[in-house]
């Protein structure tokens, strides 16, 4: 069966204090790891695509990275805003429907 | 932001009332989608459009029914909504399919007493 799995499931930092997200798959014929960023209340916003193992993108603090099993997305001395629920999915499968995670609530403490 | 708008925005209805989402582009975006939102699941895909007067089933269509007469509105449908229906309703579009990136809409967060 295709599954995403996010870990941890909610994650309490400090300002400043770097950390890593995690989002396993196990999606046949993957074609395409996506991230996303949603704040409460709101839809989910578009962060990253990733499309082959090794492959690696960045933005401000964050850069996500993908393996042939999970991708990560490291956050690099994050602040106050960037406290929010960051949403995972994988394209693939037999009919190549995006399949969502779970998310990981990130809160960061000034 | 992409140009999407869904309509409205929040409801509480009863149960067995039929209830009806719009989701507006103005992208000119081919395909459009309807997911629901719980605690403790992931978005969950409902029912997608790849055209006007094209579209197919998700992982949990059933109780839900979907039209698209114009390319800039996709309206999904409970033709009896049920209390298991309280959610919230995301809409998405992209451009193409395979690896194209999906936009999310605002959402909608409909309760059913």
């Amino acid at each position: 069966e295709d599954q995403v799995t996010q870990s941890p499931e909610a994650l309490r930092l400090q300002e400043g204090e770097s950390s890593s997200l995690n989002c396993s798959y196990t999606v046949s014929g993957l074609r395409g790891l996506f991230w996303y960023r949603q704040d409460p209340g709101k839809g989910p916003e578009f962060l990253f695509t990733l499309y082959s193992a090794g492959e690696e993108k960045e933005k401000e603090r964050l850069k996500a990275t993908l393996t042939k099993k999970e991708s990560f997305l490291h956050i690099t001395a994050p602040k106050p805003e960037d406290s929010a629920t960051y949403l995972c999915a994988a394209r693939g499968g037999s009919q190549g429907n995006l399949i969502f995670g779970k998310g990981t609530k990130l809160s960061v403490k000034p | 932001d992409a140009g999407i708008t869904q309509s409205p925005r929040h409801k509480v209805t009863e149960t067995g009332t039929p209830v009806t989402l719009r989701c507006h582009q103005t992208e000119n975006h081919r395909y459009m989608y309807w997911y629901r939102q719980d605690p403790g699941h992931g978005l969950r895909l409902i029912h997608y459009s790849y055209g006007v007067k094209d579209t197919d089933k998700g992982e949990v269509s059933d109780g839900y029914s979907v039209s698209r007469s114009k390319t800039e509105d996709f309206l999904l449908t409970l033709e009896s909504a049920t209390s298991s229906q309280t959610s919230v309703y995301f809409c998405a579009i992209s451009e193409l399919t395979g690896t194209d990136t999906q936009y999310f809409g605002p959402g909608t967060r409909l309760t059913v007493l």
